[in-house]
């Protein structure tokens, strides 16, 4: 079983709609992270909450808008994607420790997103 | 700046035979390496980690690796596959909030 939760696992959605991932970590860890995976292509980080703070947005389109409420939750909201933001969503939590050192990555099931 | 190179994009081995899974890594620093496995469907489980203590790491399933500094290279090697190992390998190389993904092996395990 998962330390790392994240719904829903599967989702279609249009071009116009608006959607949300959700994931919540059951470890105590004082970061999260977003990252997509897409075939063929190396992991990408998209986001990370440190202390609920966001310390990094590695040029991610507009159209993804993370939250972070707490330090045990962390969403992605989506609206008008494309195509090719179609891809399996991972979300991580890690206990940074006091030197900033990430330290190992806790990974959830992933949401896998298909945009039509 | 930092980053790893997996050498190979896809491995097949025969069951009970054994799997070596190559990866290099750039690091300016004295990184942490890590290894990490994805089965079809799931999310990434670490395998094992390196952090400065003994170069050869123990993981979980009966894996290893050794980390190089000389070669700069963590390959994963495991005495005899298993059907269940056929899955998704990626390297990681880590120094302070600096994480860099390999692209993956996908290892395949022929009966």
């Amino acid at each position: 079983e998962t330390g790392v939760t994240q719904t829903p696992r599967h989702l279609v959605m249009g071009m116009t709609n608006k959607k949300s991932l959700k994931c919540e970590q059951h470890l105590g860890h004082n970061a999260m992270y977003w990252y997509k995976q897409s075939a063929k292509k190396p992991l990408e980080l998209m986001f990370v909450y440190n202390f609920k703070e966001q310390t990094e947005n590695n040029s991610v389109p507009s159209r993804f808008s993370p939250e972070c409420p707490n330090s045990s939750h962390l969403f992605l909201h989506l609206h008008t994607l494309q195509p090719e933001d179609s891809a399996l969503y991972l979300c991580a939590s890690s206990q940074v420790g006091t030197g900033g050192d990430t330290g190992e990555l806790f990974f959830g099931e992933g949401s896998r997103l298909t945009v039509l | 700046a930092q980053s790893v190179t997996q050498l190979d994009s896809h491995v097949s081995v025969s069951e009970g035979t054994p799997v070596l899974l190559r990866c290099n890594y750039s690091s300016s620093y004295s990184p942490s390496l890590f290894w990490y496995v994805q089965h079809p469907n799931k999310g990434l489980q670490l395998l094992l980690k390196y952090t400065s203590a003994a170069t050869l790491v123990k993981g979980i399933n009966g894996f290893e690796a050794e980390f190089k500094k000389s070669e700069t290279s963590f390959h994963l090697t495991k005495p005899s596959a298993h059907m269940s190992d056929a899955a998704e390998y990626f390297c990681v190389v880590s120094f302070i909030n600096d994480m860099r993904f390999g692209a993956g092996t996908r290892l395949t395990v022929k009966p």
